[in-house]
């Protein structure tokens, strides 16, 4: 996950436009990556994930990009939304095929009205 | 579908005194199980994991202890609680390769 100091990374965005929500991983043997969202007072919640046999994944207004060359995974939402304000998660595992996750200190997203 | 409880939401506890925060999960069965902490503004520490009843890893040295007696719940404890045990306790489950699912967590504040 991101190598960040005490203070979380933001991003504020405007209403209505897209986020992009980045992460650098540090092991290159992940075969699996995952981003949550948590809501202040609140456990962490599944977004989306991918597995490293893919570069680009979508959901519901989000999509997941990865690319293993630069160990770099990003998620996009689009048309953000007041809702979408929360502190967003990456995670990789711990080596191939592992289910133990490593997670990342988080981005707090800030949109404004 | 998986659901966990755990309680209590909050709790406040001085130095010295025991803990016991307990994790049930309803849906699934044979479920792996996690204990995660968050200190404020950092990212989720794995504490615990469970693959069985009973058998419990332990990922980092440290103050607490955890325990699974049944299939479905899993307890985080301590004899005694220093100020850094303060955080946010995090129960987790994987089944049946689903993602990691967490529960609602338990805000600890040692005094």
């Amino acid at each position: 996950g991101e190598s960040v100091g005490l203070h979380l990374p933001t991003l504020s965005v405007q209403e209505g436009d897209n986020s992009i929500i980045n992460c650098a991983y540090s092991n290159s043997a992940s075969d699996y990556f995952i981003w949550y969202k948590q809501e202040s007072g609140k456990g962490p919640q599944f977004i989306i994930d991918i597995r490293s046999n893919m570069d680009k994944r979508q959901g519901q207004r989000v999509t997941v990009l990865l690319n293993k060359t630069v160990k770099h995974l990003s998620l996009q939402i689009a048309a953000t939304q007041p809702g979408d304000s929360a502190v967003y998660f990456c995670a990789e595992n711990k080596g191939a095929g592992s289910y133990q996750l490593t997670f990342g200190k988080g981005t707090k997203l800030s949109v404004i009205p | 579908s998986q659901t966990i409880h755990q309680w209590p939401a909050t709790l406040v506890q001085p130095v010295g005194s025991p803990l016991s925060l307990e994790c049930t999960v309803e849906g699934t069965s044979n479920p792996n199980l996690y204990w995660y902490r968050q200190a404020a503004g950092r990212g989720l520490q794995l504490l615990f994991y469970s693959v069985g009843i009973g058998q419990i890893s332990s990922e980092v040295p440290q103050n607490l202890s955890a325990s699974r007696p049944q299939d479905r719940q899993f307890i985080l404890s301590s004899k005694k609680l220093l100020l850094s045990d303060s955080g946010f306790y995090l129960c987790a489950l994987t089944a049946y390769n689903s993602p990691l699912h967490f529960g609602n967590g338990t805000r600890l504040t040692v005094t």
